[in-house]
């Protein structure tokens, strides 16, 4: 069964602090990966998009990593900040045609 | 350039009522989809549309209806309201299909049945 597992579930970090979510997949076959960010009270954003390739991407303080032989990807946060305090979603699409299979979430606190 | 609208923000329903939500984008996109979101469930596809006049059910569609009224607008309707669909609904849409696009997400629905 295709699933997308997240960890930790929620998180909680003082301002400044670096901090690394989990996403584990069993997608297959596998077409790309991608980390939304949720803000409370609004619909997901996306952050950055990962396909088959490609092993790093960064955008801003956010660095992504994937590993498709072990089908696990992580999100890294640098310096964090108050504005960072949201959940992160990791979602994994098939190949085309296919569902996007959504994970259930980190959610990520930051506090002064 | 709105994105993707949805309407109302906020409903409180008694068991039994219905209603519909409606949700538009205006970036010419073919697909439309429907999620509900609940604590510790992350969210899950109701139904979604792969282009205009088409509709198809997603992982959880019982309780509901939808309609792709055109290119634009994409409802969803509950026909008679239960406890169980409390929840937080969200409208996105995407160029076509999915693979490498992104999802445009609404800011949200959020209905309470009584």
């Amino acid at each position: 069964k295709n699933q997308v597992e997240q960890s930790p579930q929620s998180l909680i970090i003082l301002e400044g602090k670096n901090c690394t979510l989990q996403c584990n997949y069993t997608v297959s076959p596998f077409s790309n990966l991608r980390w939304y960010k949720q803000d409370t009270g609004r619909g997901p954003v996306s952050l950055t998009i990962m396909t088959f390739s490609e092993n790093t991407k960064s955008n801003g303080r956010y660095t992504a990593t994937l590993d498709a032989d072990t089908k696990q990807s992580s999100l890294h946060i640098t310096a964090s900040q108050l504005s960072d305090s949201a959940s992160y979603i990791c979602v994994v699409s098939g190949q085309a045609g296919t569902a996007l299979i959504f994970g259930k979430g980190t959610t990520l606190s930051v506090s002064s | 350039n709105a994105g993707v609208t949805q309407t109302p923000k906020f409903q409180v329903l008694k068991t039994g009522q219905s209603m519909t939500l409606q949700c538009a984008q205006d970036m010419n996109h073919n697909s439309m989809y429907w999620y509900r979101q609940d604590p510790g469930m992350g969210l899950r596809l109701i139904y979604y549309s792969a282009s205009e006049g088409t509709t198809d059910k997603g992982e959880v569609p019982n309780g509901y209806n939808v309609s792709r009224l055109n290119k634009r607008e994409f409802s969803l309707r509950l026909e008679s309201a239960a406890p169980s669909q409390t929840s937080v609904y969200f409208c996105a849409s995407i160029p076509h299909g999915s693979g490498a696009n992104v999802l445009t997400f609404g800011a949200g629905s959020r209905l309470t049945v009584l």
